[in-house]
């Protein structure tokens, strides 16, 4: 069956450093994206990408990078982690048009200290 | 731009009892409009959808939506509510023209009783 999956689950990491989260998906969906969930914001874009080669920027994209050089990963640095970066990360992909539901991964706890 | 507003933060039902999320939208036109669950610990997961037509759309897991284009909501209902619908709600909203990102509501968190 097709899926969306992250790595890590769980990660804890320091300010300052660079942390990488993953995200994979086996929909061969052109569409993926990254969301972080804060108590009381709900979830809020932070980068998009419509097809390989294609990043945009969302609602909250600062101190985050994302690069597409294929279908399946769209992978979220955080340049230099800050404490605000404390989350919950969530990916999701879909298909071509605006009623394509979105999938979504388990999502990636991160704590930065 | 559009937004979406969830009312209620928290909701308590009692298991056996019927069950209303409200959700209200900002836009210009009609846009797509969504309901996602989120069990803890999960990701999300699509309840219904609506984009055009039959103004009442029926979901998975016993739940359905009413469009009310008057009153910019789409409101979620499920007539009897299990223990196993404890979980975080939300609403969202896509342009309904070529494709765009979804804006999410800051979600309802139900809490079902014995």
């Amino acid at each position: 069956d097709a899926e969306i999956t992250q790595s890590p689950r769980h990660k804890i990491t320091e300010t300052g450093r660079q942390v990488t989260l993953a995200c994979h998906q086996t929909w061969n969906h052109n569409n993926m994206f990254w969301y972080r969930q804060d108590l009381g914001h709900g979830l809020r874009l932070i980068h998009y990408s419509y097809g390989v080669q294609d990043t945009n920027k969302g609602e909250v994209s600062d101190g985050y990078s994302v690069s597409r050089s294929n279908t399946e990963d769209l992978p979220l640095t955080l340049e230099s982690a800050a404490s605000s970066q404390t989350s919950v990360y969530f990916c999701a992909s879909s298909g071509d048009t605006s009623y394509n539901e979105q999938f979504f991964g388990p999502g990636t706890r991160l704590t930065v200290l | 731009a559009q937004s979406v507003t969830q009312p209620d933060i928290h909701i308590t039902v009692s298991e056996g009892a019927s069950l209303e999320l409200r959700c209200n939208y900002s836009y210009g036109a009609t846009p797509y409009l969504f309901w996602y669950v989120q069990s803890p610990g999960q990701g999300l997961q699509l309840l219904l959808k609506y984009f055009s037509g039959d103004t009442l759309v029926q979901g998975i897991k016993g739940f359905e939506a009413e469009f009310k284009r008057s009153q910019s909501s789409f409101n979620l209902r499920k007539p009897s509510v299990h223990w196993s619908d404890a979980a975080e709600y939300f609403c969202a909203v896509a342009p309904n023209s070529g494709y765009s990102t979804l804006t999410f509501g800051k979600g309802t968190m139900l809490l079902v009783s014995p």
